[in-house]
C-alpha cells in the first residue's frame, strides 16, 4: 500500500480481555515503531524493530504488552488482560532504516477499555 | 536518557503574524531533532529535521526551525501563519551517541491560528 496501515481503526473491549492490534508498514521499510498517544499527553514509545535485530522493548509498560514482527513486515501488538488505563491511540510508524530517517505514521488504533 | 519539553500546551496567533512553537531537549550526547504535525483526524506527518550542519532548517509548508546548542532548543517558526496551520505539533529527539534508535516525543503544542 501507499502508506502505513493499521487495523482495526477502533477497538472497544472489556477490562480483562486480550486485544491484538495490527500494523502493515510501507513496503521495504526495515524499521517499525509502536507508540501510544493518551489523551492530553505526548507520544509514548513502546517498542521498535529494525530488520533482524533484537527489538528494543524498553518502552513496554508492563509484561501484559508484547509485540512481534513476522517476516520483517507486518507487526502485531498484543495487550493481555486489558486495563482501563490502556485506553489510548496506538500508533505504528515505519521508516526506510533506523536513525535519521523520518517516520511515516499510520492513522492509529483507538483502543477503549470499558 | 533523552527527553523533550514543550512548555506551551497551546499557542494562539493571528493569521499573517509570525509564529513560534517552543521546544527544548536533553540528551547526553549529540541530538537528532525533529518536528511532526498532527492535523485533525489525520496521522502524524514529518515537518523537518536537524541532523548536522546549518543550524537553520527549512521544512514543509514554509516552516523552519533553529537548532541552538547552547540553549538546547529547537524552536519551530513560520514568518506568516495560516489558519490551515492550526494543528498539534510535536518535537522529538534522538540521542545519536547512544544505541537507542527510537525517538522521544514531547507532549505536543496545539497551535490555533485565528482568522
Amino acid at each position: 500500500g501507499a502508506g502505513v496501515s493499521q487495523s482495526p481503526s477502533n477497538k472497544v473491549t472489556e477490562k480483562g480481555k486480550d486485544v491484538e492490534l495490527r500494523c502493515d508498514p510501507i513496503s521495504g521499510h526495515t524499521a517499525l515503531y509502536w507508540y501510544r498517544q493518551s489523551l492530553g499527553q505526548g507520544l509514548e514509545f513502546l517498542i521498535y524493530f529494525q530488520g533482524n535485530s533484537a527489538p528494543d522493548k524498553s518502552g513496554l509498560p508492563s509484561d501484559r504488552f508484547s509485540a512481534e514482527r513476522t517476516g520483517g513486515s507486518v507487526s502485531t501488538l498484543t495487550i493481555q488482560r486489558t486495563q482501563q488505563e490502556d485506553s489510548a491511540v496506538y500508533l505504528c510508524a515505519s521508516s526506510p532504516r533506523a536513525g535519521q530517517e523520518k517516520l511515516f505514521f499510520g492513522s492509529g488504533t483507538q483502543l477503549s477499555v470499558l | 536518557a533523552q527527553s523533550v519539553a514543550q512548555p506551551e500546551d497551546q499557542v494562539n496567533v493571528a493569521e499573517g503574524n509570525p509564529l513560534t512553537v517552543k521546544c527544548t531537549y536533553s540528551v547526553s550526547g549529540n541530538p537528532y531533532l525533529f518536528w511532526y504535525v498532527q492535523y485533525p483526524n489525520r496521522g502524524l506527518q514529518f515537518l523537518l529535521k536537524y541532523i548536522t550542519g546549518d543550524n537553520l532548517v527549512k521544512g514543509s509548508y514554509g516552516f523552519e526551525a533553529e537548532f541552538n546548542k547552547s540553549q538546547t532548543s529547537f524552536h519551530l517558526k513560520k514568518p506568516s501563519a495560516l489558519v490551515s496551520d492550526s494543528a498539534l505539533y510535536f518535537c522529538a529527539v534522538r540521542d545519536v551517541d547512544t544505541g537507542r534508535r527510537a525517538l522521544t516525543f514531547g507532549s505536543g503544542t496545539r497551535l490555533q491560528v485565528q482568522p
